[in-house]
């Protein structure tokens, strides 16, 4: 059974960074693409990053790019999201989210980060 | 970046009546090498994660009840609930998976009349 469990949210100042993770289980991890999707206060579902199963590929949404860090270690079924300069317009719910055949098929149920002074 | 606008924003419908959700791209999501359109419905309760439904615009996910469905080819799609159920307040979704950045619609919240 597909697992995928977010965590390292919290409440940080601007400027200032976090590290998400994003804990797997129940599949070769290391053989699917991973993806990190946010959804700010009352609005909707966006796309922030993603990353290939090697880890050799990744793309960011441009309001992020130069600012998070996608990677993963996948001796330890672990995807993460370093995220720096963080700003009040990242305050979201981040889910990390598998990718079959291009698609999302199984969520996580997300970390809150809010980002305030 | 591919955008994508769902309408309505919002729509409450009888139990046991259709409800109805578009979702229009600004260029295609056919992609014409394989025939697909690389477009997802997701379906999102209160509290809870995104929830795959349909994907290749009309291929439900298993497990997915068949009063959901999804039409469409293009640039304009469709998901349909057939007979609403209690348990279908949500916020629904397309997203289109045929270029990066990935792109959602605004989504359309359903709710019982």
């Amino acid at each position: 059974q597909v697992h995928l469990v977010e965590s390292g949210g919290g409440v940080v100042q601007p400027g200032r960074s976090l590290r998400l993770s994003c804990a797997a289980s129940g599949f070769t991890f290391s053989t699917y693409v991973m993806h990190w999707v946010r959804r700010a206060p009352g609005k909707g579902l966006e796309w922030v990053a993603a990353i290939w199963a090697d880890g050799s590929n990744k793309y960011y949404v441009d309001s992020v790019k130069g600012r998070f860090t996608v990677s993963r270690d996948n001796s330890k079924n672990t995807l993460y999201l370093q995220m720096n300069s963080l700003r009040a317009e990242d305050t979201a719910v981040y889910y990390c989210a598998r990718e079959r055949d291009s698609y999302n098929d199984h969520w996580g149920q997300g970390t809150q980060v809010t980002v305030s002074s | 970046d591919i955008v994508m606008t769902q309408s309505p924003d919002s729509l409450a419908v009888s139990l046991g009546e259709r409800a109805t959700i578009n979702c229009k791209s600004n260029q295609s999501v056919l992609y014409s090498s394989n025939n697909k359109n690389y477009l997802a419905w997701y379906q999102r309760k209160s509290g809870q994660p995104p929830k795959l439904l349909i994907y290749w615009a009309s291929t439900r996910e298993s497990g997915v009840p068949d009063r959901f469905s999804g039409s469409g080819s293009g640039t304009d799609f469709t998901l349909t609930i057939s007979s609403l159920q209690a348990e279908d307040v949500a916020v629904y979704y397309c997203q289109q998976y045929y270029s990066t950045p990935r792109t959602f619609g605004q989504g359309t919240k359903v709710e019982i009349k």
